[in-house]
């Protein structure tokens, strides 16, 4: 069974800094992962999809990176803003129509 | 254009009430999910509808049923209300080839 984990839980940054969220999952056979952002009462926005032929996907300040064969992937924020103050979930698709599997996000904020 | 749409936005039922959440599309999506999102544990599927006319079981099914009722519209119906069903729910389609998932606003529902 997939299992997504997303480290740290948590994360604090003053304004301007770049920073890095983590995404594992156990098995490396995925179709694809893709990057939520979810604000607090509010649904899920997709951010970046990464197939499982590509290594990286960029979106403005937000690159996101794919190792298969290692089972991770990292989201980099670049010059962070009180804007991105944000949950952050990854979540890994098996195959093309199946269930996506999702980590329990990292919540981050961005201190003015 | 709106995305994908939920009803209600927010509910409190007694144990044992019935309810049905609506969820519309107009993206014409062949996919549509639907998740229930709790605190440690993450978004986990209920049910899904690959296309229109078939439904599948997801990770959590059980006290729910679905309809797929056209291409745009796919239901959550909770036939007995129970306290472990309070939990926030979210209803989803997806863009086959990318199979980048959209996500509604979600509804936030308490059993008393």
């Amino acid at each position: 069974k997939q299992e997504v984990t997303q480290i740290p839980a948590a994360l604090s940054v003053p304004e301007g800094e770049n920073l890095v969220l983590n995404c594992s999952f156990t098995d490396s056979a995925i179709y694809n992962l893709q990057w939520f952002r979810q604000d607090p009462g509010k649904g899920l926005t997709s951010l970046l999809l990464i197939q499982s032929s590509q290594r990286e996907q960029t979106s403005g300040r937000l690159n996101a990176s794919l190792d298969k064969s290692s089972g991770r992937s990292t989201l980099y924020i670049a010059a962070s803003q009180p804007g991105d103050s944000a949950t952050y979930l990854c979540a890994v698709k098996e195959t093309s129509g199946s269930r996506l599997t999702f980590g329990e996000g990292t919540q981050l904020t961005v201190n003015p | 254009n709106a995305g994908v749409t939920q009803t209600p936005k927010f509910q409190v039922l007694k144990t044992g009430q019935s309810m049905t959440l609506q969820c519309a599309q107009d993206m014409n999506h062949n996919s549509m999910y639907w998740y229930r999102q709790d605190p440690g544990m993450g978004l986990r599927l209920i049910y899904y509808s690959a296309s229109e006319g078939t439904t599948d079981k997801g990770e959590v099914p059980n006290g729910y049923n679905v309809s797929r009722l056209n291409k745009r519209e796919f239901s959550l119906r909770l036939e007995s209300a129970a306290p472990s069903q309070t939990s926030v729910y979210f209803c989803a389609s997806i863009i086959q080839g990318p199979d980048t998932q959209y996500f509604g606003p979600g509804t936030r529902l308490t059993v008393l």
